[in-house]
């Protein structure tokens, strides 16, 4: 298995710009995690899926953040507008259901300009 | 709500010497316990996990960690620091069905020739 997929790995955009990050889970995983990492604050749990379905999104910041999971295969957390303060490491992580370990992807670097 | 609590975000060792990772956790019912770690500019790896079975359990690259449940803690342990170890630690806490996690805030492991 190739592990947990995210694209880009590096994003650099401009103030109010949209930013769209993607994430494709480990075949067969049950929930999905999006996490937001920053020197000051760490690693932040925005919002987390179970069979698609979200189930917690207390950790998104602000309503110019929103998540999507139409499917198994996929995933997507979307910035619009994007703002400076917004840049940091951006993860995803899957886990099987029963399973609570969770399997990271390697991140996509978020810089706002 | 489960957390852990990670004292001192910057660790300094000596190659060859013992490394010491403290982690502390607060749960009302048994935990299940996980050490992750990161290696610059890449996502987070599974070191180790407690999930009530042995107290003692065995990681990878030479790593292990504790449950003590009198001391509600499981520190992470290795022998023999060596060059390869220099990376960020995290503990992490979840209850039985929740598949959340939460994390502490991290050790940053440095080894010293």
């Amino acid at each position: 298995d190739a592990g947990v997929i995210q694209s880009p790995r590096h994003e650099v955009t401009e103030m109010g710009q949209e930013v769209t990050l993607r994430c494709k889970p480990i075949s067969g995983h049950d929930y999905l995690f999006w996490y937001r990492q920053t020197m000051m604050r760490g690693l932040e749990l925005l919002i987390y899926f179970n069979n698609n379905v979200p189930i917690d999104d207390s950790g998104m910041p602000e309503d110019r953040f929103s998540a999507k999971m139409p499917n198994a295969s996929f995933s997507t957390l979307k910035i619009q507008p994007s703002e400076p303060r917004d840049s940091a490491v951006y993860f995803c992580a899957t886990a099987g259901q029963g399973v609570y370990e969770q399997f990271f992807g390697p991140g996509t670097r978020l810089t706002v300009l | 709500a489960q957390s852990v609590t990670q004292l001192g975000s910057h660790v300094s060792v000596s190659e060859g010497a013992l490394v010491l990772l403290r982690c502390n956790y607060s749960s009302s019912v048994p935990p299940y316990l996980f050490w992750y770690v990161q290696y610059p500019n890449q996502g987070l790896q599974l070191l180790l996990k407690y999930t009530s079975a042995a107290t003692l359990v065995k990681g990878i690259n030479g790593f292990e960690a504790e449950f003590k449940k009198s001391e509600t803690s499981f520190h992470l342990t290795k022998p023999s620091a060596h060059m390869s170890d220099a990376a960020e630690y995290f503990c992490a806490v979840t209850l039985y069905g929740n598949n959340r996690l939460a994390f502490g805030k991290g050790n940053q492991v440095v080894v010293i020739p």
